[in-house]
């Protein structure tokens, strides 16, 4: 079947502007978080949700950053006045429930400029 | 929150011979640890994953070994082969499973 896919690929922004990054998990799975992976680094968590509980948000390292995931599917990732700091891979994974495997997108790219 | 320490960052080996990874973790309620592989410009991929409840697991030329007083674990790849090469990532996460808390990653060179 599909696994994870997200949009857009790449994406080049200016300083300030805002930009939504997609998400769209493995049908099913009811589990989907957001990673962020800077330069040569590891993977950073930024939020997870879970079925229609209210989401951790405890990786997100400001308040413009923000999330949310519509009818338990697709998410949504919004980073508002980005900032150079916030060029990184943005990765998305799901699973099909809390502890078991998660699967991972193909990221996306995001170069502030 | 987990604290997980990844150790060497770097390993180049000769083909054939063996690689190591060790990884450290600071919650003692985590209960799952998985270990991704990444190649270049590619998304990681679940390569071997051991619960708390075992202490080793094997899947052809990779082990994962774990000790839960010691709070470490750790890949072993045996007979490696230059596709090995790549960076590997150790994880881990807690009893809620909510997230995944990973290591700064190795960067495994493999030379023919």
């Amino acid at each position: 079947g599909a696994g994870v896919s997200q949009s857009p690929s790449n994406k080049v922004t200016e300083k300030g502007k805002d930009v939504e990054l997609r998400c769209d998990p493995i049908s099913g799975h009811t589990a989907l978080y957001w990673y962020r992976q800077s330069l040569g680094q590891g993977l950073e968590f930024l939020i997870y949700f879970q079925g229609n509980s209210a989401p951790d948000k405890s990786g997100l390292p400001s308040d413009r950053f923000s999330a949310e995931r519509t009818g338990g599917s697709v998410s949504t990732l919004t980073i508002q006045r980005t900032q150079q700091e916030d060029s990184a891979v943005y990765l998305c994974a799901s699973s099909l429930d809390p502890g078991s495997e998660q699967y991972f997108g193909p990221g996306t790219r995001l170069t502030v400029t | 929150g987990e604290n997980v320490e990844q150790h060497p960052s770097t390993l180049s080996v000769q083909e054939g011979d063996s690689a190591v990874i060790k990884c450290t973790y600071s919650d003692s309620a985590s209960n799952y640890f998985p270990w991704y592989k990444q190649e270049l410009g590619k998304r990681p991929q679940l390569i071997i994953d051991i619960r708390s409840n075992v202490g080793e697991k094997k899947d052809q030329r990779i082990a994962v070994t774990l000790n839960k007083t010691a709070k470490h674990f750790s890949l072993h790849i045996t007979e490696t082969q230059p596709e090995d090469s790549a960076v590997y990532f150790c994880a881990a996460t807690g009893a809620a499973g909510n997230k995944l808390t990973f290591g700064g990653g190795t960067r495994v060179l493999v030379k023919p």
